[in-house]
């Protein structure tokens, strides 16, 4: 059974920094791309991060681009999110995705639980 | 970046009734993904690939279009489809979107 467990949120300051962590079981890990994918307070999802099966390439909105880290390890099945210079406006519940395929399309299709962030003094 | 407009923002039907949830992409995408989201719950693939159900999705749902318009269909609808409804389009390099969703209720 896929699973991916986050953890790692919290309450932060504004301008510190939180790490995400996500730990996955129940497939081959380092055959997935995986993604990271937010949540404001009764607001619509938002894609956060995106990072190639060998970490060698990732992608990010502006919104988070130069702020934000994504990374992972294989050997350890884990996804991590570096969150620096953090802003009141990342205050959301942050979700773990993974990016299957199938012919020609990509899709996030299992998530976490999702780990709830709160940036505020 | 491309930008996804869903309509309606919110809809109530009545059990039976047909529903068709929209979502218009700005410039013309590859195909569309959707999801589900119940309160409280992470969002669940429901449609990929414009049309192909997700697995353990009932078949009275049904995904469709092309370009840059997209349609969700519950040809009738069940008090278990309350939700709110996104899609994702993954099929242009990032930035990925998401439209701002569809809330379904009962009426």
């Amino acid at each position: 059974e896929v699973q991916l467990v986050e953890s790692g949120g919290g309450l932060v300051q504004p301008g510190r920094s939180l790490k995400l962590s996500c730990a996955a079981s129940g497939f081959t890990f380092s055959n997935y791309y995986m993604a990271w994918v937010r949540q404001a307070p009764k607001k619509g999802l938002e894609w956060v991060a995106t990072i190639s099966t060998s970490g060698s390439r990732t992608y990010y909105p502006d919104s988070v681009k130069g702020r934000f880290t994504i990374s992972r390890d294989n050997a350890k099945s884990s996804l991590y999110l570096q969150m620096n210079s953090l802003k009141s406006e990342d205050t959301a519940t942050y979700y773990c995705a993974r990016r299957d395929t199938t012919d020609y399309y990509y899709y996030f299709d299992y998530w976490g639980q999702g780990v709830m962030v709160t940036v505020s003094s | 970046e491309i930008v996804l407009t869903q309509s309606p923002t919110t809809m109530a039907a009545s059990p039976g009734e047909k529903v068709t949830l929209n979502c218009l992409a700005s410039s013309s995408v590859s195909y569309m993904n959707w999801y589900q989201q119940k309160s409280g719950a992470s969002p669940k693939l429901w449609i990929y690939g414009t049309s192909n159900l997700a697995s353990g999705v009932p078949n009275r749902f049904s995904g469709s279009g092309s370009g840059t318009s997209y349609s969700l269909t519950i040809s009738s609808m069940e008090a278990e489809d309350v939700a709110t409804y996104y899609c994702l389009q993954l099929s242009s390099y990032p930035p990925y979107t998401f439209g701002a969703g569809t809330k379904l209720e009962l009426k």
